[in-house]
C-alpha cells in the first residue's frame, strides 16, 4: 500500500463548479497535511495546510481532515480555468520529512 | 529575496557521465531536501538534511550522493548517470522541527535527460 494515495484523474469540472479532491494516507502518526498546486513545467506551490480534524477555509479553497478515517480532502469552489493544474497531497509524520501522493490532475473547462 | 535557487535548469548527460546539481537557499532554513519527479508522477524523496553536516537517505537514494557543508548549500551528485535518472529534480527547504509545521519552499527544478 502506498503511503499517500490520490486519484490521478484527470478530474474534469465545468467552470464555476466545485472540484473535490481526495487523499488517503497510511501512517496513523501523521500530524501535518498539505496541499500543493503544480502547474505543468513548474515547481509545486503550497496552497493549504491543515493540522486538526475538521475544515479549514482559505478563499475558494477548503481543506478537510479526518484523522480517524485517514483522509484529507480539498474543495475548490467556483473553479476557474486558472485552477487547471495537478494538486499534490503531502503528509508529514515523524520528523519533517514530507511524503507526497502521485497528484490529481484537474481540468476546468470554460 | 531569492528563496531556493537551483542550477542548471536543463542538462543532457551521456550514460556513465557524472554531474552535480546545485541548490542554495537564503532563508536560513535548517532542513533541505532533494526530490525527483518522473513524468505524470508525484515527488519522491532522494536525500534530505536537517542541518549542516547531517544528511540522510530518502525513498530513492541509489545512484546519488549529497553533502551539506553549509546551511545554505545542498548539492546533489550523480555518479555514473543512467537513463533511469532522467527526471526533473527539485530542491526544497524548510525551517524544520521547532518551527511548527513549516511548509517546503521549492526551487524551480532541474530537468535532466540521460541518453
Amino acid at each position: 500500500q502506498k503511503e499517500v494515495e490520490q486519484n490521478s484523474g484527470p478530474l474534469s469540472v465545468p467552470e464555476g463548479a466545485i472540484a473535490s479532491l481526495n487523499c488517503t494516507y497510511s501512517d496513523r502518526g501523521s500530524q501535518s497535511f498539505f496541499w500543493y498546486r503544480q502547474y505543468s513545467g513548474k515547481s509545486p506551490e503550497l496552497i493549504m495546510s491543515i493540522y486538526s480534524n475538521g475544515d479549514k477555509e482559505d478563499g475558494r479553497f477548503t481543506a478537510q481532515l479526518n484523522k480517524a478515517s485517514q483522509y484529507v480532502s480539498l474543495l475548490i469552489r467556483d473553479s476557474q480555468p486558472s485552477d487547471s493544474a495537478t494538486y499534490l497531497c503531502a503528509v508529514k509524520a515523524a520528523g519533517n520529512k514530507l511524503t507526497f501522493g502521485g497528484g490529481t490532475r484537474v481540468l476546468v473547462k470554460p | 529575496n531569492a528563496g531556493v535557487t537551483q542550477t542548471p535548469k536543463f542538462r543532457i548527460l551521456k550514460i556513465g557521465q557524472s554531474m552535480t546539481l546545485q541548490c542554495t537557499q537564503d532563508m536560513n532554513h535548517n532542513y533541505m531536501y532533494w526530490y525527483r519527479q518522473d513524468p505524470g508522477m508525484g515527488l519522491k524523496l532522494i536525500y534530505y538534511s536537517v542541518g549542516a553536516g547531517i544528511t540522510d537517505k530518502g525513498e530513492v537514494p541509489n545512484g546519488y550522493n549529497v553533502s551539506r557543508s553549509t546551511t545554505e548549500d545542498f548539492p546533489l551528485r550523480l555518479e555514473l548517470a543512467a537513463p533511469s535518472q532522467t527526471s526533473v529534480y527539485f530542491c526544497a527547504s524548510s525551517y524544520g522541527e521547532g518551527r511548527s509545521n513549516s511548509p517546503l519552499h521549492f526551487g524551480n527544478g532541474t530537468r535532466l535527460t540521460v541518453t
